[in-house]
């Protein structure tokens, strides 16, 4: 069964600071890769995507994706109390890229 | 405002009942998708349709039906439903393509099924 696993967390960082999350996928296939947030009570929203291995940036955000290990990352520099919120991590299979695999999501909070 | 629109935002419904959640879109995007969010389990994909005319099944199609007659509607009916079916349901759509994955949501349903 393909997977994508996440910490749960909540993983808890001061304002300021690098902020790192997570990912592992069990489908060596996967091409697509997306990181969504999404506040408690809210529908999830795409912050990044990432379709090769390396790093890609965006603002405050950069998304890291090695291939090899099946291993995706997020991290958020300058973590603000406004990032406070549960990041989901989904996979695009091969054989379907309509069938993302939704890891279960890392709450991070961001102390002041 | 352009996106997802959700009907309803909330219902409480007796075992055994049908029920139809509505997902209207105006971005004109080919892809639309039903996700079910249960505490812990994370988003798991009910059934996805490609373009118009077209519906597939995802990771849990069990005792839901959808269709796609045209590209802006994809409603969800549960043909008689229960209470492991008490969930947070969200709609998405996406275009096709490359951009396959970058999903909008709705802003989702809840259901609780007594």
């Amino acid at each position: 069964q393909k997977e994508v696993e996440q910490n749960s967390g909540p993983l808890s960082v001061p304002e300021g600071a690098i902020a790192s999350l997570n990912c592992t996928y069990s489908d060596r296939g996967s091409q697509s890769f997306f990181w969504y947030r999404q506040y408690s009570g809210k529908s999830p929203e795409l912050i990044m995507s990432i379709y090769s291995n390396g790093d890609k940036e965006d603002g405050r955000f950069t998304a890291q994706l090695n291939k090899a290990s099946q291993y995706v990352s997020l991290l958020i520099r300058d973590s603000q109390p406004s990032d406070s919120a549960t990041y989901l991590c989904a996979a695009g299979p091969r054989d379907s890229s309509y069938k993302l695999i939704f890891g279960s999501g890392t709450r991070l909070l961001v102390r002041p | 405002i352009a996106g997802i629109t959700q009907a309803p935002t909330s219902q409480i419904l007796a075992a055994g009942r049908r029920m139809t959640l509505r997902c209207t879109q105006d971005m004109r995007h080919n892809a639309m998708y039903w996700y079910r969010q249960d505490l812990g389990l994370g988003l798991r994909l009910i059934h996805y349709s490609n373009t118009a005319g077209t519906t597939g099944k995802g990771e849990v199609p069990d005792g839901y039906s959808v269709s796609r007659a045209n590209t802006d509607d994809f409603p969800l009916t549960l043909a008689s439903a229960v209470p492991s079916q008490t969930s947070v349901y969200f709609c998405a759509s996406s275009d096709s393509g490359e951009d396959t994955g970058e999903l909008f949501f709705g802003e989702g349903s809840r259901l609780t099924v007594l």
